[in-house]
């Protein structure tokens, strides 16, 4: 059974620095073809896929969205950590990490974490 | 404003079939890539629907079925049950900016 767990701060401020991990079990990213996406959504809108990190390290980011991401695996803790840079009260959203099963098809999202809440606000 | 279209609604009686539409462009779906369906109950994660047009998970009843043409995809369900009133999402691919895109949602209301 896979499952993913978001964990990190429901407040931060302007300008501050987001740091959100995702503790997963039921797979590894160390497999081929595996990996670990962080998607938001700011409440009422759609999702938005911020970027995602495979088994072998390689990212992809979304473009508008590239400079203020870093995304990171310890693959010996199963953990994958997102931080994104100069938050904004527009970034205020639910954040989920999802899993990426290795398939012969465009990535898409097996599981998902609960999600969580994040509210930028001074 | 997302590159991919969906219907804000669409409503069925009990145990009616219902479709929901999702349109992309020659950059995302029209360019061949495959496309993926969510539900979304409020206030709870997206669950895997459908993956690569036609796919379904494990545990997802037949009911649900997906297929694609050109451009276009749609998510059938049959037998509609109080249970399938949630929120839907396609998602797939786009070329043009360089990123994986989701549908702004149908909401399923089950009359």
């Amino acid at each position: 059974q896979i499952t993913l767990r978001e964990s990190g701060p429901t407040l931060v401020k302007p300008t501050q620095t987001l740091t959100l991990t995702c503790t997963f079990s039921g797979f590894s990213l160390d497999s081929d073809g595996v990996g670990v996406a962080w998607i938001r959504q700011p409440p009422g809108e759609p999702l938005e896929w911020l970027v995602h990190i495979y088994w072998n390290s390689d990212r992809r980011f979304n473009p508008s969205l590239r400079s203020r991401l870093t995304i990171t695996k310890d693959t010996s803790k199963n953990q994958v950590v997102l931080l994104m840079s100069n938050m904004d009260p527009a970034d205020t959203a639910t954040y989920y990490c999802a899993h990426i099963p290795r398939a012969d098809t465009i990535d898409f999202f097996a599981h998902w974490g609960l999600g969580a809440l994040v509210t930028v606000s001074s | 404003q997302s590159v991919l279209t969906q219907p804000p609604s669409v409503s069925g009686a009990p145990g009616q079939r219902v479709t929901i539409s999702c349109t992309g462009t020659r950059s995302n779906v029209g360019a061949g890539y495959d496309l993926h369906w969510y539900r979304q109950y409020p206030g709870t994660a997206p669950q895997l629907l459908i993956y690569a047009d036609t796919h379904r998970p494990s545990g997802v009843p037949d009911r649900f079925s997906g297929s694609k043409s050109g451009a276009s995809a749609s998510l059938a369900i049959t037998g509609l049950q109080a249970e399938d009133e949630a929120d839907y999402f396609c998602q797939s691919y786009d070329s043009s900016l360089s990123r994986y895109v989701f549908g702004p949602g149908t909401k399923l209301v089950v009359l």
